[in-house]
């Protein structure tokens, strides 16, 4: 069953501005991840963030995570054509040691 | 430079056959794993190993098989190919003790089932 469901589904934005996706989850976690996947590839790892932490940053991406609303949001600053992917979070559930990736979001950067 | 490949890349094959889809990782990881990935379910994991002669059974593995007899290949089965089995196919590794670590993705085998 999905643990994590993206939102917006799809995501269409201009070169220069930010890029604000968010995953929602079911049950408690001891980290969610944020994965990228161009088109007609594999996943790419982007960002880990444990239970015990609220905020990381990596380049131009922001992960924030909220565990009493069990929600996430990946922000991707001053956004570039080559952004363009689709983007999925993945939880680790308590207890268990698998992830489970939500369904993701399309954006769509145009120059 | 370590690397995880997938083959063949693309495969078509006719309901009731037997499909074996290989992947090979150098990276020397304990852990592995196969999904699948369907439009409108995101990636759904099939089976997964913690190392050598280790397998367990993911959210989505009737009709599927692995075995695991060195660190660098996780073959998959597919025992009697149907056409829900029709989807693209991605291996996965991690380093660590468990699968909550970061996982590296091969490209992907795209399988058609007619």
């Amino acid at each position: 069953s999905q643990q994590g469901e993206e939102d917006p589904q799809a995501l269409s934005i201009q070169e220069g501005e930010n890029a604000t996706m968010n995953c929602s989850y079911k049950t408690s976690i001891n980290n969610l991840q944020w994965y990228r996947q161009n088109s007609g590839r594999g996943l790419v790892h982007l960002i880990l963030i444990r239970s015990n932490e609220r905020e990381k940053h990596s380049g131009r991406l922001r992960v924030t995570l909220d565990t009493s609303k069990k929600s996430s949001s990946l922000l991707i600053t001053a956004s570039r054509a080559a952004d363009t992917a689709s983007y999925f979070c993945a939880t680790v559930q308590s207890g268990y040691s698998t992830l489970t990736f939500g369904k993701g979001t399309m954006l769509l950067v145009s120059p | 430079d370590a690397e995880i490949t997938q083959s063949p890349r693309h495969k078509i094959t006719e309901t009731g056959r037997q499909v074996t889809l290989a992947c090979h990782q150098t990276w020397n990881h304990n852990n592995m794993f196969w999904y699948r990935q369907d439009l409108g379910h995101g990636l759904r994991l099939i089976h997964y190993s913690y190392g050598v002669q280790d397998t367990n059974k993911g959210e989505v593995s009737d009709g599927y098989s692995v075995s695991r007899s060195n660190t660098e290949d996780l073959p998959l089965t597919l025992e009697s190919a149907a056409s829900s089995q029709t989807s693209v196919y991605f291996c996965a590794s991690s380093e660590q003790g468990t699968g909550a670590d970061t996982q590296y993705f091969g490209p992907g085998t795209r399988l058609t089932v007619l």
